[in-house]
């Protein structure tokens, strides 16, 4: 099993392009979520989704649109990109949203700069 | 609010020293507690949780204890190894929150020399 894979590693783009981050997992976890770090901030949620078909805001998710696409699959768009958007982004999974001991498996992350 | 505060780094120490890395939380109700470790390059593991008072999480010789009363879960390890630097991060999860949403603390990195 892969985990969770995240494509692309590192991306550079300049002010006002647009891309879409990959997301997948071989789990068959329900859950996925979309997180950026940033130094000095810790971890913070952009979007999850709960269960495919659904999808919330997090803690900063203006600049951002998501896409749970199938179960195993879900995006993270950034349509007119902003230096302030410069940062590692993390997805995760878990089998379920809720739940005490629900784990969240991390995927490598993608080192993005927005120039 | 929910948050995490973990004390700042970087830690550096000697290999075979005792680590303690220290973190504190503000959660309404009680929270799970969590340390997460992140290798370099590498996306977060799960590396201990705790889900209720004086519970202790253990692994891979880390441990850490879920006090209530000083709403702290400190990270603790008797013998450090250099296969042991990366950053932790301690998180919580809020209980009966709609979500399993993690709030992170700012991470601490951890730097072991031989």
């Amino acid at each position: 099993n892969a985990g969770v894979t995240q494509t692309p590693k590192f991306q550079v783009l300049k002010t006002g392009q647009s891309m879409t981050l990959q997301c997948a997992q071989d789990m068959n976890h329900n859950s996925m979520y979309w997180y950026r770090q940033d130094p000095g901030m810790g971890l913070r949620l952009i979007y999850y989704s709960a269960s495919e078909g659904t999808t919330d805001k997090g803690e900063v998710p203006n600049g951002y649109n998501v896409s749970r696409l199938n179960k195993r699959e879900f995006s993270l768009r950034l349509e007119s990109a902003a230096p302030s958007q410069t940062s590692v982004y993390f997805c995760a999974s878990s089998e379920h949203a809720l739940g005490l001991l629900n784990e969240q498996f991390f995927g490598p992350g993608t080192r993005l700069t927005v120039l | 609010g929910n948050s995490v505060t973990q004390m700042e780094g970087p830690v550096t120490l000697s290999e075979e020293a005792f680590l303690t890395i220290n973190c504190t939380y503000t959660a309404t109700g009680y929270p799970s507690l969590f340390w997460y470790v992140q290798y370099p390059g590498e996306g977060l593991q799960l590396l201990l949780k705790a889900t209720k008072a004086d519970d202790k999480g253990s692994n891979k010789g880390f441990e850490a204890t879920y006090r209530k009363e000083t709403t702290s879960f400190h990270l603790e390890k008797g013998s450090v190894q250099v296969s042991d630097s990366a950053v932790y991060f301690c998180a919580l999860t809020p209980r009966g929150g709609a979500t399993n949403k993690l709030i992170f603390g700012t991470g601490t990195l951890l730097a072991v020399q031989p």
